[in-house]
């Protein structure tokens, strides 16, 4: 079952502009990672944040995780062409399996 | 190897045809997992392997679909008598362990059923 949920589904900003994308899950968990999908293929890892943590950044990116709201948010500051791609939360509960949301589809535009 | 390799990467096939998806994960990764992708949507879990555990086989959608790992090498994804509605991308994950949270992801295999 999906309990991951972003929102907005799609979501077209700007080149430069930051652009927002939310996460929502229903049970506990372990933690929360956020993946990257370019052109419906491979998804690449951008980063994890333990549900101790609050927040946590990797270059242009910042994650917050708010476990009381059950929900997190991925920041991408100053969005280049390179960043147009879907963007999925997975999260982890007591098991091994990552449930995974439908995804924000991004679009950068120039 | 460096990465996760998945073969073919696009496979077209006829309604009733058997198709074998291969997927070679990270050298010393542990586990392995199967999702089935379809167009425009998120990923959806198949089947897991870790070690020389048995599979968790619980996302596999009928029994025309089957997964074997060879200790903790090469996997295949095997789906017999193929329909229209198995058109999708089939992607393959390694990680070093299961208490290991990132995914480390092939390019995936494009199947079309005509």
């Amino acid at each position: 079952s999906q309990q991951g949920e972003e929102d907005p589904q799609a979501l077209s900003i700007q080149e430069g502009e930051n652009a927002t994308m939310n996460c929502s899950y229903k049970t506990s968990i372990n933690n929360l990672q956020w993946y990257r999908q370019n052109s419906g293929r491979g998804l690449v890892h951008l980063i994890l944040i333990r549900s101790n943590e609050r927040e946590k950044h990797s270059g242009r990116l910042r994650v917050t995780l708010d476990t009381s709201k059950k929900s997190s948010s991925l920041l991408i500051t100053a969005s280049r062409a390179a960043d147009t791609a879907s963007y999925f939360c997975a999260t982890d509960g007591s098991n091994y399996q990552l449930i995974w949301g439908a995804g924000t589809k991004l679009i950068i535009k120039p | 190897g460096a990465g996760v390799s998945q073969s073919p990467s696009n496979k077209v096939t006829e309604k009733g045809k058997d198709v074998e998806l291969r997927c070679d994960p990270i050298s010393g990764h542990t586990a392995l997992y199967w999702y089935r992708q379809r167009l425009g949507q998120g990923l959806e879990f198949l089947i897991y392997f870790q070690g020389n555990s048995a599979p968790d086989k619980s996302g596999l959608p009928s029994d025309r679909f089957s997964a074997e790992r060879t200790g903790e090498s090469v996997s295949t994804l095997t789906i017999q008598r193929t329909q229209q509605e198995d058109s999708a991308v089939y992607l393959c994950a390694s990680s070093r362990d299961r208490r290991t949270g990132e995914l480390f992801f092939g390019e995936g295999s494009r199947l079309t059923v005509l």
